[in-house]
C-alpha cells in the first residue's frame, strides 16, 4: 500500500524566511501528487498538483514543488513566507489509474510577524 | 455554485447511537470519499466510491458504513461499533480515470460523542 511521509510536523518561521516542507511517498509506479492547505477554520484547498510533464510545478500564492522521481519526493517550497501562510499543509499521493488518495499527517506552519 | 456540501457542520451524539453525516456534490464527479481528520494523524481514508452503487473500504472502515445510491450523494453512518468516533469528518469528490483531477473537499462535519 502507498504511504506518504511528511517529516516536519510543526514549523515556525519568521516572515520573509524561506520555506521547504518535506514529502516522500512510497509507490513504485506512476503517481499523481498534491499539496493541500487548510487555513484556520477553513476547508482544505488545493495548492498545487503534479500529474505529468515538467516536474517543477507552480501553485497558488507563490508556492512551488519539484517532483524528484528518483527520490520519491515532492517537497513544497516558497521563497518568502507571509503571516497569512500560517496553516496546516498536507501532501497527498494517488497511484495513477486508481482512486485511493493517501495523505500525509500534515505540517503545521506558524509564521511569526 | 458547484461544490460539495456537508451537513451538519457540528453534530453531537450520545454513546451507543448511530449517526449519519450527509455529503452532497453538484460537480458531476463520479468518485467520492470520506476522510477522518484527527490532530497529529492527518487525513485517513474511511470509504471511497468510484461509481454509483459501488464503494470500497479505506484504511479505517471499521465502525462505519456508507451507501452510494445516487451520484450526488455519499452519506456516512458512524455506528455504535466505532470505538472513538469524536473527530472531524471530511467528504471529497473527484473525476476518476485518465482525466485525472484533484479531489475537492467539503467544509467538514465535527462530530462529538457526549
Amino acid at each position: 500500500a502507498q504511504s506518504v511521509s511528511q517529516h516536519n510536523h510543526h514549523v515556525i518561521l519568521s516572515e520573509a524566511a524561506s520555506l521547504e516542507l518535506g514529502c516522500n511517498y512510497s509507490y513504485g509506479g506512476t503517481v499523481n501528487l498534491f499539496w493541500y492547505v487548510q487555513y484556520p477554520g477553513q476547508h482544505l484547498q488545493l495548492l498545487l498538483k503534479y500529474f505529468s510533464g515538467d516536474p517543477l510545478v507552480k501553485g497558488i500564492k507563490g508556492f512551488e514543488s519539484e517532483f524528484i522521481k528518483s527520490k520519491f519526493s515532492f517537497n513544497l517550497r516558497k521563497p518568502s513566507v507571509q503571516w497569512s501562510d500560517t496553516a496546516e499543509y498536507f501532501c497527498a499521493v494517488r497511484p495513477g489509474g486508481y482512486q485511493k488518495v493517501t495523505f500525509g499527517i500534515g505540517t503545521k506552519l506558524q509564521v511569526i510577524p | 455554485d458547484g461544490g460539495i456540501t456537508q451537513s451538519p457542520k457540528y453534530l453531537f451524539r450520545k454513546e451507543g447511537q448511530n449517526v449519519t453525516l450527509s455529503c452532497e456534490q453538484n460537480l458531476n464527479h463520479d468518485a467520492m470519499y470520506w476522510y477522518r481528520q484527527d490532530p497529529g494523524q492527518g487525513l485517513r481514508l474511511i470509504y471511497y466510491s468510484q461509481i454509483v452503487n459501488d464503494f470500497q473500504k479505506g484504511d479505517i472502515a471499521e465502525g462505519y458504513s456508507v451507501s452510494r445510491e445516487k451520484k450526488e450523494s455519499f452519506p456516512l453512518t458512524v455506528t455504535s461499533a466505532q470505538k472513538n468516533p469524536t473527530a472531524f469528518y471530511l467528504c471529497a469528490s473527484s473525476t476518476p480515470g485518465q482525466r485525472n483531477t484533484e479531489a475537492f473537499f467539503g467544509q467538514g462535519t465535527r462530530l462529538t460523542v457526549v
